[in-house]
């Protein structure tokens, strides 16, 4: 299996501009979760979705980001606008089914920078 | 709610000694517990978990971890450690029966030569 695959990998926008990061998943896994990771608060949990179905979106930082599941093999988390403080590495995983011993699976992260 | 402490920002230790990285959590129910390591550039590696049984559990790479109920740590631990083994490296917890997991903020280990 290819792993979980992000793009991109490098991302360097301009304030008050749309961002989109993509996410395909490990085929099987029904559990896929968006993270962001910084110096300064480490890993944070953004938002998770299981059968393509948000479940707890309580990390999302606020209205301007959102994420989407359309289908079991991609997911996307979008900011809209952008702002500088949003400069993160932003990581998917996913992980098997409910029932499993749950270790994620990460992808190798898409590094943003808004300047 | 769930949560990770790692007390350590980071650890140095010395290439052929033993090392040891230390993790305590919080939860309700019964806790899961996983190691996670990150080289630079590259997303988080699963290296071991800690689910019921014995409460020494052995991962890859020739790491270890220790499940302590009543100190409420899973320490991680190798006897020997390598220069490759410099990364940073995250404790994880999880509710049995939930699966939203909490990272700790990280310990970076530096095996010097």
């Amino acid at each position: 299996d290819a792993g979980v695959i992000q793009s991109p990998r490098h991302e360097v926008t301009e304030m008050g501009q749309e961002v989109t990061l993509r996410c395909k998943p490990i085929s099987g896994h029904d559990y896929l979760f968006w993270y962001r990771q910084t110096m300064m608060r480490g890993l944070e949990l953004l938002i998770y979705f299981n059968n393509n179905v948000p479940i707890d979106d309580s990390g999302m930082p606020e209205d301007r980001f959102s994420a989407k599941m359309p289908n079991a093999s991609f997911s996307t988390l979008k900011i809209q606008p952008s702002e500088p403080r949003d400069s993160a590495v932003y990581f998917c995983a996913s992980s098997p089914p409910q029932g499993s011993t749950g270790e994620l699976f990460f992808g190798e992260g898409s590094r943003l920078t808004v300047l | 709610a769930q949560s990770v402490a790692q007390p350590e920002d980071q650890v140095n230790v010395a290439e052929g000694n033993p090392l040891t990285v230390k993790c305590t959590y919080s939860v309700s129910g019964n806790p899961y517990l996983f190691w996670y390591v990150q080289y630079p550039n590259r997303g988080l590696q699963f290296l071991l978990k800690y689910i019921t049984g014995d409460n020494l559990v052995k991962g890859s790479y020739g790491f270890e971890a220790e499940f302590n109920k009543s100190q409420t740590s899973f320490h991680l631990k190798k006897p020997s450690a390598l220069v490759s083994d410099s990364a940073l490296y995250f404790c994880a917890v999880r509710s049995g029966g939930y699966q939203k997991v909490t990272f700790g903020i990280g310990t970076k280990l530096q095996v010097i030569p």
